[in-house]
């Protein structure tokens, strides 16, 4: 049972466009919302976090925008680039203190010059 | 480079035999989680130590079994392997326990099972 679900599976954007990427989850108990970015042949590594008090987290280029109600959550890559072409995966995390992360299935992005 | 480490990078081995997995958290570190990727499942989680004690325990295999000694470091156990076992598995470790301590990941083992 997916507890995040990860949408699209694969994007191929332009460069300088805007990449989407949403996820969804059930579980009310999360309630810590991270994106990870991961080359391949490497580990996954923090990109950006938002709490549910916030609608919106900017830094740089990557925007993660929050619905709560709807429980949603999406990132945008602004101006994306070549360099951004990974595999970025949105997870959560309860309340519970127990700190497991559960991932969605991964978006690869594509940046074509 | 995150600062965790794991050995080996590549392990190759035959169905039914037994491997360790290895982690060193980065320095400071107390917590030391593990985690499977594989392309059916995605990243699940494993199980997660904290200063030496199991703290939670997620998508493990009564097969598989990890520990934490006195020095941090990680070991993941796996036993009695089978060809779905074949996976890239990673550590992560985080300063402290609680929700949103950020969790580094390792570069990761890939197991073949064959």
């Amino acid at each position: 049972q997916q507890q995040v679900k990860q949408s699209p599976q694969s994007l191929i954007v332009q460069k300088g466009g805007i990449s989407i990427i949403n996820c969804a989850y059930e579980n009310t108990a999360f309630d810590y919302f991270p994106w990870y970015q991961q080359f391949p042949g490497k580990g996954p590594a923090l990109l950006i976090a938002i709490r549910p008090d916030v609608s919106e987290k900017k830094e740089g280029r990557f925007t993660i925008s929050f619905n709560k109600s709807a429980k949603q959550f999406s990132l945008h890559i602004m101006d994306s680039q070549p360099g951004d072409s990974a595999t970025y995966f949105c997870a959560a995390e309860d309340q519970t203190g127990a700190n497991n992360l559960f991932f969605g299935t991964g978006t690869r992005l594509t940046v074509i010059p | 480079d995150s600062g965790v480490t794991q050995t080996p990078k590549h392990l190759i081995t035959a169905t039914g035999q037994r491997v360790t997995l290895r982690c060193s958290p980065r320095s400071g570190d107390l917590s030391v989680y593990w985690y499977q990727q594989s392309l059916d499942q995605g990243l699940q989680f494993l199980i997660q130590y904290y200063n030496g004690e199991e703290r939670a325990k997620g998508n493990i295999l009564e097969r598989f079994s990890a520990q934490q000694f006195p020095d941090l470091h990680s070991e993941l156990n796996l036993s009695s392997l089978e060809l779905g076992d074949s996976a890239l598995y990673f550590c992560a470790s985080s300063v402290a326990n609680g929700p949103a301590y950020e969790q580094y990941f390792g570069p990761g083992t890939r197991l073949t099972v064959t």
